[in-house]
Parts: C-alpha cells; sequence; structure tokens
C-alpha cells in the first residue's frame, strides 16, 4: 500500500498570499488530520476530517481551514499568510483506530 | 484538558545502553496514549501505543512502554541503543476514539544521540 502522500515537498510564500497544501491518504484511511510543526512550538493540532465532515478543530485562526473531499483526499488552505505561519505541515491517515500514518510533510515558509 | 510532558529535551547514550525517554501524562479520563519517531526530514511514524489493554506495551524497534496510572508516566525504553535510534521522540496523548476522535496532544520531543 502507498503511504500518505504531501504535495508539495516544499514551498515558498510571501505575507499576505494564501496557500494549498494537499494530502492523499492511505487507500481506505477516511480520517485525515493536519499538524503544524514549529520550532517554538511544536506539534500542534490543526483540525481532523472524516467521511468529508470536520471532526475536531485545534486552536487556530480562521485563515486555516481545511476540506476532505469524497475520496478521502484532503487539503488545508491558509489566507493572509503571516512569517509565523512557517512550520512543517504534516497530515496523517487513519483506518479510525487511534493509529495515525504520517506523511513526510509539506514545508512552507513565508518571507 | 490534557497534556504531556517529556522530560529532556536532549538525552545522550553509548551504543548498546539502556534508552530511558521520560513522559508524564494529564487526563481526566482514562488515556491513550503513544510514542512516535521523527526521523530528520521525515514525517513521523507511530512505534507503539497504549489503550489499556496491557500495561506493558511492546512496539517497533525493540522498544516497549509500561503504563503506570500511580505515576501518571508512560516511559520508553530499550534495553540497548543502535545507532540506527538517534531521532527525535514524541509522546502523545488522546482521550479515546469515542468523542475525541484522532486529536492528538503532543509533547515537546526529545532528541536521542546515540554515541560510539
Amino acid at each position: 500500500k502507498a503511504g500518505v502522500t504531501q504535495t508539495p515537498r516544499y514551498l515558498i510564500k510571501t505575507r499576505g498570499q494564501q496557500v494549498t497544501l494537499s494530502c492523499s491518504p492511505i487507500s481506505g484511511h477516511r480520517s485525515v488530520s493536519w499538524y503544524q510543526q514549529t520550532p517554538g512550538q511544536g506539534l500542534q493540532f490543526l483540525f481532523e476530517y472524516f467521511s468529508e465532515t470536520q471532526r475536531n478543530k485545534g486552536n487556530f485562526p480562521g485563515r486555516f481551514s481545511g476540506r476532505q473531499f469524497s475520496n478521502s483526499r484532503s487539503e488545508m488552505n491558509v489566507s493572509t499568510l503571516e512569517l509565523g505561519d512557517s512550520a512543517l505541515y504534516l497530515c496523517a491517515s487513519s483506518p479510525d483506530s487511534q493509529k495515525l500514518f504520517f506523511g513526510s510533510g509539506t514545508q512552507l515558509s513565508v518571507l | 484538558a490534557q497534556s504531556v510532558t517529556q522530560l529532556g529535551s536532549h538525552v545522550s547514550v553509548s551504543e548498546g545502553a539502556l534508552v530511558l525517554l521520560r513522559c508524564n501524562y494529564s487526563s481526566s479520563v482514562p488515556p491513550y496514549l503513544f510514542w512516535y519517531v521523527q526521523y530528520p526530514n521525515q514525517g513521523l511514524q507511530l512505534l507503539l501505543k497504549y489503550t489499556s489493554a496491557a500495561t506493558l506495551v511492546k512496539g517497533i524497534n525493540g522498544f516497549e512502554a509500561e503504563f503506570k496510572k500511580s505515576e501518571t508516566s508512560f516511559h520508553l525504553t530499550k534495553p540497548s541503543a543502535h545507532m540506527s535510534d538517534a531521532a527525535e521522540y514524541f509522546c502523545a496523548v488522546s482521550d479515546g476514539f469515542t468523542g475525541g476522535g484522532n486529536k492528538l496532544t503532543f509533547g515537546t520531543g526529545t532528541q536521542l544521540k546515540v554515541e560510539l
């Protein structure tokens, strides 16, 4: 089985722009979660989608949004980028068993 | 609110020595506890998870962890360190599947260095 695929691997944006990150889960997994990893704040939960519905949400501003499609693929969007949004964004899929499988992440740099 | 505290942001051991990475948790409900490992430029890989079936949990790569409710701890151990174990290790807690989904709260991580 193919693992969790995140695209792009690296991204450079400037302040004020918006960005969309993509995640393809492992086949058969209906849950997709997103996490932000930074040196200062560590790993922080953004949100989780299950069967196209947001099931959980972390404490991030409304500039961070996501969605899940009928094939379980997920996207997250960050609007009006700030320097502090520079981070590794990790996607994880799960067969709904409390076992998360992580992708390699998208490294976002905001200049 | 749930949380985990990892004691020691950096741990250094000699190859062949015991690895002990410490994690204490705080949870108002019976927790699900996890250890993940992250190698450079990669995502996280699950080492093991505790879901109340057994207090001693065996994971991959020779790691194991023991759940101690009285100490609110879930320390990760490996009898003999290998150079390939050098990585960052994260402890995480979840309040369980029902109602909690897959939302994990992670500790700040412990960087393990293995020396010859």
